[in-house]
């Protein structure tokens, strides 16, 4: 157990909807990130958030946005769904934001859009 | 920009042999880290070892070691004595201090068969 946690593990859910994974970091971790890996692909860097604002952003659609809370869990909502958003979700933590020597993954959020 | 490359998409070895997977990457950076992640068929990402690039001393945890070789740019994963549990997918990542994300490679598909 990383010590992350997000949810749900599975949705399923149609094209056009809007969806909110959600994770929660380790206890302590002031780092969060999310990662999008497709099916046998690599991971794709979204977006980190460090103690409530956003620190770093990669290749996230606008239709994509994430927010960290100040109890530190960070919500990302994906909206207007499209059959290519289907993928795994990882949020990874960790303690420091430029130093960041190791991130531990939540087991990931799998999402299925039909 | 930082760039990791895998070069062998898919290995596979017989159980109590070593197998090496391979890694380089592009920066232009000094001081950073490199990661060694498995991804069992459960689709966790588990953190297997990590390395400073400061340490000229190569990182070893069990019978998974690593060969950092900060010149060429290139830092293989070395596992012995490999077990059915180490079939997985396995990905190379790296950060540098400063960058706020953990940058992949596209996985090497290891298969250790009985």
């Amino acid at each position: 157990d990383s010590g992350v946690t997000q949810t749900p593990k599975h949705l399923i859910t149609a094209t056009g909807q809007r969806v909110t994974l959600r994770c929660s970091p380790r206890s302590g971790d002031l780092s969060v990130y999310w990662y999008q890996q497709s099916l046998d692909q690599g991971l794709q860097f979204l977006i980190q958030y460090y103690n409530g604002e956003e620190r770093a952003k990669g290749n996230i659609l606008e239709r994509f946005s994430a927010q960290q809370f100040p109890d530190l869990h960070s919500e990302l909502n994906l909206s207007s769904l499209e059959l290519g958003d289907s993928a795994l979700y990882f949020c990874a933590s960790s303690v420091e934001a430029g130093e960041n020597t190791e991130a531990f993954f939540g087991q990931g959020t799998r999402l299925t859009v039909v | 920009a930082q760039t990791v490359t895998q070069s062998q998409p898919e290995m596979s070895v017989q159980e109590a042999e070593t197998v090496t997977l391979s890694c380089t990457y592009d920066t232009s950076e000094n001081n950073y880290y490199l990661f060694w992640y498995k991804q069992p068929p459960s689709r966790q990402m588990i953190l297997v070892i990590r390395q400073e690039a400061y340490k000229q001393q190569n990182a070893t945890e069990n019978r998974f070691s690593v060969n950092f070789q900060k010149a060429a740019k290139s830092f293989s994963l070395k596992i012995s004595d490999s077990q059915l549990g180490d079939t997985a997918m396995y990905f190379c990542a790296f950060i540098f201090f400063g960058n706020e994300k953990l940058t992949f490679g596209t996985g090497t598909r290891l298969t250790i068969i009985p």
